[in-house]
């Protein structure tokens, strides 16, 4: 069993499309993440929602924008692409227990290249 | 504000013989740290994690790790590397937020 799905695994589009991206834990986690690889590998957070509310907001320009429909789902639509925006994106999710850390569990990526 | 440091871009080691990934971590408060594998093409996989205790922490696949509060650093090691080693690796600190390392590659060599 599959516990973080990403679909699709690959996306390969044009600039200026609007694209969507989406993700599904079945580990009853509450809260789930979108991650950003580089070229260069570098891994970095972009959101996180806990419970269907967003908890982390980093400086992502605003054409990027992540939608959840209940604490199972994640999705990221990303409007007016553009060649910087190729990247593979990683979903993940943790539980969020009393304690101040929390496992996180990374789905297979999405890899998308803008052309 | 936290941050990670892996100094190691890239290392390549003989299969059979010993691996050492360096991480040097910048964190306010008690840390918490990880070690994730990527084989390439894949998601990341969790190896181990520090949260409290024992310094010296085991993860799957035979590695360990060693956090050295006085160093900052969070090092990972496995005594004896198999050609399924080769992978990223990535060093990551935080609670609910990470924040990664850059990574360093390994290749093993027959």
């Amino acid at each position: 069993d599959t516990a973080v799905s990403q679909t699709p695994k690959y996306l390969v589009t044009q600039m200026g499309n609007d694209k969507s991206i989406k993700c599904e834990q079945n580990l009853g986690h509450d809260t789930m993440y979108w991650y950003k690889q580089d070229s260069k590998k570098f891994l970095k957070i972009m959101f996180s929602y806990n419970n269907k509310e967003l908890i982390i907001n980093e400086t992502v320009p605003n054409r990027f924008s992540p939608k959840s429909p209940d604490k199972a789902h994640l999705n990221l639509h990303i409007n007016s692409l553009e060649l910087g925006d190729s990247a593979v994106y990683f979903c993940a999710s943790s539980p969020m227990t009393s304690q101040a850390y929390n496992e996180q569990f990374f789905g297979p990526g999405t890899r998308l290249t803008v052309l | 504000a936290q941050s990670v440091t892996q100094p190691d871009i890239h290392i390549t080691v003989s299969e059979g013989a010993s691996l050492e990934l360096r991480c040097n971590y910048s964190y306010g408060a008690t840390p918490y740290l990880f070690w994730y594998v990527q084989s390439p093409g894949q998601g990341l996989q969790l190896l181990l994690k520090y949260f409290s205790g024992d310094t010296l922490v085991q993860g799957i696949k035979g590695f360990e790790a060693e956090f050295k509060r006085s160093q900052s650093s969070f090092n990972l090691r496995k005594p004896s590397v198999h050609w399924s080693d080769a992978a990223e690796y990535f060093c990551a600190v935080g609670d609910y937020k990470l924040s990664f390392g850059a990574g360093t590659t390994v290749t093993v060599r027959a």
